[in-house]
């Protein structure tokens, strides 16, 4: 049974940082590209990030690039999300979502999600 | 990028009624076309990839359809549980895009 915890979530300022961890289990983690989704306060999904199984390669949404980082600990079974620059706008709950192939890009597992709230 | 509608943005309907979902794409996508459910408080589940291949566990009453720019979801029979909001999804290129959802109801 697959399994995906996320952390690291929390109340930040703008302009701050935070690092999300997700835990992979019940399934091989290097067969599967990882994904980074996000959710406002009662609004739709938006996809923020891909890491490839090998780390290979990584995309971004372009609202986000240059200010988040995916990263991936094989050995850990655990992908990470880093928000450098956070702002208002990024105020979401964040899933970790696994990849249904490599880098097929939709998701067949979710984690239960992890709130990040950037407010002064 | 590719852009995602979807109609009605929420409906009500009554237990046992067949309901339709339609997502529209702004180009082309053959049939890379996902769709989720999420219920109220909870996390989205995956129902339909390929346009019309149902997700395991998923159940029959659900259904998918269309290629191209124009795809429905069915559901042939609504049952209190399938209250929820369905979300399609575009997956043929990055960034795989969203609809903006479809809030169904009980009458």
């Amino acid at each position: 049974q697959v399994h995906l915890v996320e952390s690291g979530g929390g109340v930040v300022q703008p302009g701050a940082s935070l690092r999300l961890s997700c835990v992979a289990s019940g399934f091989t983690f290097t067969n599967h590209g990882m994904h980074w989704v996000r959710q406002a306060p009662g609004k739709g999904l938006e996809w923020v990030a891909i890491i490839w199984y090998d780390g290979s390669s990584k995309y971004y949404v372009d609202s986000v690039k240059g200010r988040f980082t995916i990263s991936r600990d094989n050995s850990q079974n655990t992908v990470y999300l880093q928000m450098n620059s956070l702002r208002a706008e990024d105020t979401a709950v964040y899933y970790c979502a696994k990849d249904r192939y490599s880098s097929a890009y939709y998701f067949d597992s979710w984690g239960q999600g992890t709130l990040v709230t950037v407010s002064s | 990028d590719i852009q995602m509608t979807q109609s009605p943005s929420s409906l009500s309907a009554s237990v046992g009624d067949r309901v339709t979902i339609t997502c529209r794409a702004s180009q082309a996508i053959t049939n890379y076309l996902a769709w989720y459910q999420q219920k109220p408080g909870k996390v989205p589940q995956l129902l339909i990839y390929g346009a019309s291949t149902l997700h395991s566990g998923v159940p029959s009453r659900f259904s998918g359809s269309g290629s191209g720019t124009d795809f429905t979801l069915t559901i042939s029979s609504l049952q209190p549980e399938d209250v929820a909001i369905y979300y399609c999804q575009k997956y043929n290129n990055a960034p795989p895009t969203f609809g903006p959802g479809t809030k169904v109801e009980l009458k």
